[in-house]
């Protein structure tokens, strides 16, 4: 079955200890993605992937560390947690736009969620 | 990039045509309109994208208008299960960010 998915579904860890979430798509997607949404400001991009080995910042970068050394996987790092990082990250994952006119086949398929909270 | 305002909450009645609207004024000529939806705290799903052209799907039908600054989602019968959160996005053709803004959220009554 073609899927997103994330571990853990749900954390609760406290300042400053280090964690990561893990993100893995089965689809051979280039274009993966992690999200972050809290009440009353949505969906915002925290980092994007094109393709291995490259990385770039979305909207809200700050705090957040990922790497992409295979194809398959896009994991999020928090290297010191704060309070704030409190929220539901989605990792999202497509084919790369390859800019021919008609996209096709890029939309994104989203992994079911982790909500992480911070104390 | 282009920023898209739709109206927070909107009701629709089970059956019934659900029509939500999504403003784009400031859309550049290679950006694309795309609607996502959320159902409660699951991963966005797709529902639909175009350039300019109005487009059908088996989920739904995209207007867009003629300046291409506003179209319109519409879920011809829609049931209790589309409600939901439902996100107009402007992308521009190859485009990595993705700006989902806070969405409409729809209620179905029954």
């Amino acid at each position: 079955e073609a899927q997103v998915t994330q571990n853990p579904r749900y954390l609760i860890t406290v300042t400053g200890k280090k964690l990561t979430v893990t993100c893995s798509q089965n689809m051979n997607h280039e274009y993966m993605s992690w999200y972050r949404q809290d009440p009353g400001l949505g969906l915002r991009q925290i980092y994007y992937s094109m393709n291995v080995e490259v990385t770039d910042k979305g909207d809200v970068p700050e705090g957040y560390k990922v790497s992409r050394k295979e194809k398959r996987n896009f994991p999020l790092i928090l290297e010191s947690p704060s309070p704030n990082q409190t929220s539901l990250y989605f990792c999202a994952s497509s084919f790369r736009d390859r800019g021919h006119g008609r996209e096709e086949g890029n939309e994104q398929f989203f992994g079911p969620g982790t909500r992480l909270t911070v104390l | 990039d282009a920023k898209t305002t739709q109206p927070t909450s909107m009701d629709c009645a089970e059956g019934r045509a659900a029509n939500l609207p999504c403003n784009h004024s400031t859309i550049s000529g290679n950006e694309y309109v795309y609607w996502y939806r959320q159902i409660h705290s699951q991963g966005p799903q797709y529902i639909i994208h175009g350039l300019k052209n109005n487009e059908t799907n088996e989920m739904a039908s995209l207007i867009i208008t003629e300046d291409r600054k506003s179209s319109t989602l519409i879920l011809p019968h829609a049931t209790l299960r589309d409600t939901a959160v439902y996100y107009c996005i402007v992308r521009p053709a190859m485009g990595n960010q993705f700006y989902f803004g806070t969405g409409t959220s729809l209620t179905v009554i029954p």
